[in-house]
């Protein structure tokens, strides 16, 4: 998974609880992203951060907050807002934001709230 | 309406078999076209990186193509083994990236 790590793998939340999501990378990566993936779905962007302590809102931002205040680590918060929280969610970084660049992604979290 | 379609959703195949997996698109303008591999519960993996001039790109039993006329790829699988069972993605990059729905693959003994 190239030097990237979601925690948990498995996360379980009741409805109106605020949950965070851990993503590491230790690939001197300056980008960073949050992808939600859905069944029969393409991989939708949540956040991407281009650099410390600046982050963008993505595709679907609404309910979710980030924060980059590490150059190796990017959580995301998923907060009682976001209407249907239960997703496969992936971190992902690349070397530059730049659409050149690979993005290497990491294992995923499976959140379900109920 | 998705700007990158893949066909077919799901497909299976006998160990030892090819197949193609197609994508299409509507992106523009295009900068490049990825396939991506995902066993079921982890992150994807890129298989191959495709150039607006590259029309093939081989990584090992994996060969794509591209035709960048009728905003087309394809992913051909040969001799496939059990461990490709997984879900084939595509990606196309213009002013942003966007993804397929993947095509998920099982192959059986």
């Amino acid at each position: 998974d190239g030097g990237i790590t979601q925690s948990p793998k498995y996360l379980f939340r009741k409805e109106g609880q605020n949950v965070t999501l851990s993503c590491e990378q230790n690939l001197n990566h300056d980008a960073m992203y949050w992808y939600r993936q859905d069944p029969g779905q393409g991989l939708r962007l949540i956040y991407y951060s281009q650099i410390v302590n600046d982050f963008q809102k993505g595709d679907i931002a609404e309910g979710y907050s980030v924060s980059r205040e590490k150059k190796e680590s990017f959580p995301l918060t998923v907060t009682s807002a976001q209407k249907n929280p239960t997703a496969f969610y992936l971190c992902a970084s690349s070397i530059d934001r730049g659409l050149t660049y690979e993005q290497y992604f990491g294992p995923g979290t499976r959140l379900t709230v109920t | 309406k998705n700007q990158v379609e893949q066909s077919p959703q799901s497909l299976i195949i006998l160990e030892g078999k090819n197949c193609t997996l197609q994508c299409n698109y509507t992106v523009s303008p295009f900068s490049n076209l990825r396939w991506y591999k995902q066993d079921t519960g982890r992150g994807p993996v890129s298989l191959t990186i495709m150039t607006f001039s590259e029309n093939t790109k081989s990584n090992g039993r994996y060969t794509a193509t591209l035709d960048a006329d009728t905003k087309q790829s394809s992913l051909h699988i040969t001799a496939s083994q059990l461990s490709d069972s997984a879900s084939y993605i595509c990606v196309v990059s213009g002013d942003d990236m966007r993804f397929g729905a993947g095509t998920r693959l099982t192959v059986k003994p």
